[in-house]
């Protein structure tokens, strides 16, 4: 079975310095993996995603991240963190396929100090 | 492009009520998901269609949820009757339909903030 682990449930960080949010994946096989951002109050967006191309993914507002399948890792960066980044960030693995069943992590969330 | 709509934004209601809740997905979107986000947790799928057929209601509680879209475009979720479990966020998703993967991007609603006193 698939399933998504995020290794921390709150991250905080000050503007200007590096984001990181980390993120485990179990999948049977060749996952799709996406990273979705939820401000409050507002829909799920979509950041970046993989589906076996480039091992490094870059999404929209500076993100990227990097596919490791011998790590089964799948984290999230951005090299200088903005206020307007503080949301909850939820890594998310798909098998793919004409259903593409998405299977979300618990989330993090990404508080930003000035 | 117009995004998925979703109303009410907000219901409170008493256990053993019965609520709706409404979406309209992107224009020419085959493929409309209903998710369940309860709080502290991520969102968790309810029930997927293709177009007004249903292809996954496995985590679906049947004895008290519902969900139709008739006619292959907006679609209903209801709760009968209304447990205080079931407060939560329910999303509507929708999706273009295609063997490849890239084209099955979700895009997602703002929410209907369920609570359930």
């Amino acid at each position: 079975a698939q399933s998504v682990t995020q290794l921390d449930s709150h991250v905080s960080v000050s503007e200007g310095t590096p984001v990181l949010l980390r993120c485990n994946y179990s999948s049977s096989y060749s996952p799709s993996l996406f990273w979705y951002v939820q401000h409050p109050n507002k829909g799920l967006q979509l950041l970046l995603k993989y589906t076996s191309a480039a091992t490094l993914v870059k999404g929209i507002n500076g993100f990227e991240a990097e596919f490791k399948k011998s790590e089964t890792s799948f984290h999230l960066t951005k090299p200088s963190a903005h206020m307007s980044d503080a949301a909850e960030y939820f890594c998310v693995v798909s098998e793919g396929g004409s259903q593409g069943n998405l299977i979300f992590g618990k989330g993090t969330k990404l508080s930003v100090k000035p | 492009e117009a995004g998925v709509a979703q109303s009410p934004r907000y219901k409170i209601i008493e256990k053993r009520q019965s609520v709706a809740f409404w979406c309209n997905p992107i224009s020419g979107h085959a493929t409309l998901y209903w998710y369940q986000q309860i709080l502290g947790q991520g969102p968790k799928l309810l029930i997927q269609f293709q177009n007004n057929g249903v292809v996954d209601d496995s985590q679906l509680p049947k004895d008290r949820f519902s969900a139709e879209r008739l006619k292959g475009v907006d679609s209903t979720l209801k709760i009968q009757p209304a447990k205080l479990e079931d407060s939560a966020v329910y999303l509507c998703a929708s999706s273009l339909v295609g063997q490849v993967v890239t084209k099955n991007i979700q895009y997602f609603g703002a929410g209907t903030r369920l609570s359930v006193l």
